[in-house]
């Protein structure tokens, strides 16, 4: 069963616009992780926000922000002010115990390709 | 600053043919270091993980291997390449411990196998 569904497989915003990506996660341990990393052209992953689940506050890093849901299930990425420079691959992941103990990976989505228009 | 190398950025190698990737971090000690391997157009899909020298766990059995055999070296190989072992292998790190915050990748090597 899939774990992280990206529901938009891509996405359009315009310059200096708002843009929320989906992610929306399923897990039954109280304890995990939720990252969003950006993929330019280029291939590097590059990390951008984490949210913890025992995390009060939507975290928030420049113009990036989370809007964490935890009834919901639900981790959106919102990015203020888009850039051309945004224009990437996102992927949210989710940070889960992994064969017991004290062992944890990251699970990805299949990502959302954002496409800034000028 | 914590750094991380990965080398050849790209490699065309043919079917049956051997392969080694090899990653360096640099800056820190005792990472968990980590192979994840992306299909065109698709997410990554986790190869390899380790703790610590020598030590490795294998997420999905198939004909690559991963060794580290020294604390912030980490090296994946093939005996004899498939076709469907091309796609783009990221190396990554994590700080030491559990659970060991976020993955920081390289930049990837794109193999293609012909």
């Amino acid at each position: 069963a899939q774990k992280i569904t990206q529901t938009q497989p891509g996405m359009f915003v315009q310059e200096k616009e708002a843009v929320t990506l989906d992610c929306t996660y399923d897990t039954s341990d109280p304890s995990y992780g939720l990252f969003w990393y950006k993929q330019p052209s280029s291939g590097e992953m590059i990390f951008l926000i984490y949210q913890g689940s025992y995390d009060q506050q939507n975290a928030t890093e420049g113009r990036y922000s989370l809007n964490f849901q935890k009834a919901r299930k639900s981790a959106n990425l919102v990015i203020s002010a888009s850039q051309l420079g945004d224009s990437a691959m996102y992927f949210c992941a989710m940070r889960e115990q992994w064969r017991g103990g004290s062992n944890y990976k990251l699970t990805f989505g299949k990502g959302t390709l954002l496409t800034v228009n000028p | 600053s914590q750094t991380i190398h990965q080398w050849p950025a790209t490699l065309v190698q043919p079917v049956g043919s051997p392969l080694s990737l090899e990653c360096t971090v640099e800056g820190t000690s005792n990472p968990n270091l980590y192979w994840y391997r992306q299909a065109a157009g698709r997410g990554l899909q986790l190869l390899f993980y380790s703790v610590g020298i020598g030590q490795i766990s294998s997420e999905v059995p198939q004909n690559l291997s991963a060794s580290r055999p020294q604390d912030r070296q980490f090296i994946l190989s093939s005996k004899k390449l498939l076709l469907s072992d091309s796609g783009f292998y990221l190396c990554a790190w994590s700080g030491p411990g559990s659970p060991g915050g976020p993955l920081h990748f390289g930049n990837g090597t794109r193999l293609t196998v012909t």
